[in-house]
Parts: structure tokens; sequence; C-alpha cells
């Protein structure tokens, strides 16, 4: 089977770091990619990870352990636009479809 | 156009009607996926294409599902005889390459299908 969990809901406050996690259990293994969604609108795309170890995008941070089935993702100087749903999705194999968590969705409160 | 579009943004449908749903990729992109959305959840595949072919169609929920891309770039997405559990966002995604190690998906907007 094939599992990718993430918290439901979490809420941070204005210009301060929080880390959104997910595991997973998949089938094969060929990335993991996190998405950023506003209510109403299309996911986009923000980092991916195909390796161990950290990739740091701006305010936006990824981290992998494949041997852990583990990644998070790091927001930091929290603004009130990031306020939406973050979701994990898995990639099994080659260009084959992906495998998405339910998302957290992220409250950035003043 | 720079991203992908989709359209109609929102669909209302009475219970037993057809609808068809369009999604034009980039330009350029070889695959296409279409995923289904429901409140709350993150999106769950349904059907992929490579170029013209259909590689993988095990999402579709039912035979009311229908997926097409005759010429590989538009794609329409058909549900016959729709249902009130078919309401949910349809989701449109569409990458470069075919198997590129850091081949990213792009989303369009979705359509958001209610059926009553």
């Amino acid at each position: 089977g094939q599992n990718i969990d993430q918290p439901t809901e979490m809420t941070a406050t204005e210009g301060a770091i929080v880390q959104i996690n997910c595991t997973y259990q998949t089938s094969g293994f060929n990335g993991l990619f996190w998405y950023q969604q506003h209510a109403g609108e299309a996911p986009t795309f923000l980092s991916y990870n195909v390796l161990d170890g950290l990739e740091e995008k701006g305010r936006f941070s990824s981290f992998l352990s494949r041997s852990k089935g583990y990644s998070y993702l790091l927001l930091k100087e929290l603004q009130m636009k990031d306020s939406a749903s973050y979701l994990c999705a898995v990639r099994n194999s080659g260009n084959t479809p992906l495998v998405f968590g339910k998302g957290t969705r992220l409250s950035v409160i003043a | 156009g720079a991203g992908v579009s989709q359209s109609p943004r929102y669909k209302v449908a009475k219970r037993g009607q057809d609808v068809a749903l369009r999604c034009d990729p980039i330009s350029g992109h070889v695959s296409l996926f279409w995923y289904q959305q429901a409140l709350g959840q993150g999106p769950e595949f349904l059907t992929y294409f490579q170029n013209e072919a259909q590689l993988d169609k095990s999402g579709l929920p039912s035979d009311r599902f229908f997926a097409e891309r005759p010429e590989g770039s538009v794609s329409t997405l058909k549900i016959q005889r729709t249902q009130q559990e078919d309401s949910a966002v349809y989701l449109c995604a569409s990458s470069a390459l075919a198997g590129g190690p850091a081949d990213t998906q792009y989303f369009g907007p979705g359509t958001r299908l209610t059926v009553l």
C-alpha cells in the first residue's frame, strides 16, 4: 500500500519559523515534492528532494531522509500570505503520477 | 499562455447529466495528468497521458469516467451520468519531460464540479 501522513492543521505566529512534517510508505521512491495551495487555487510547486539532505530556497527549505521515509518543509519569517495548505507528494518511479498526502492547513496569526 | 488552463472553472450539473472538462497544458509539455480533489483532501490520481497515449487510467473511479488527448495537447475529461459523489475539484497538471529526474508537475486552477 501507499501511505503519506502529515498533520491536518498547524498554527504559527507571523515572523516565526514552522516545520511541517511528512512521513511516507510507498511502493517505490523517485522524489518527494512539496506544493502550496491557497483555497480555491492551483497547487504551486515549492520544492523537490530526491537525495538525503536539505534543499534551501529563500524562506523555504525542505529536508529528506530516505531511510526514515521522512521529510519536512521549513518556513522561516512567516508572513500572513503563507496561510495555505501544504501538500507533500511522492513519485514512485520515472514520470509516474504523484501520490499526495491530505495536506496540512497552516494558519499564520498576528 | 504561461500556465496550465482549465475550463470551465465552475460547473453545476444535475444528477444524470454528462459533463466535459477541458485542460490546456503548458505548450510543449509531454505529460498530462488528471487528479480529483475532494474538499479538505489531497489530490488523487485519475489518469495520465504521455503525448496522445493514455498510459495509466487505473485511478478512474468507474467506467463513467473517460479521458482523451487526441493530438497530444489539449485533454478532455468526460463524466457520464454524473452522480453526487462526483462532486469535487478536478485538477489537471502537465510536465515537460517523459521520465526526467526532477520532472515537476505544474497544475491548473481546477474545475469545481457540483452535482445536484
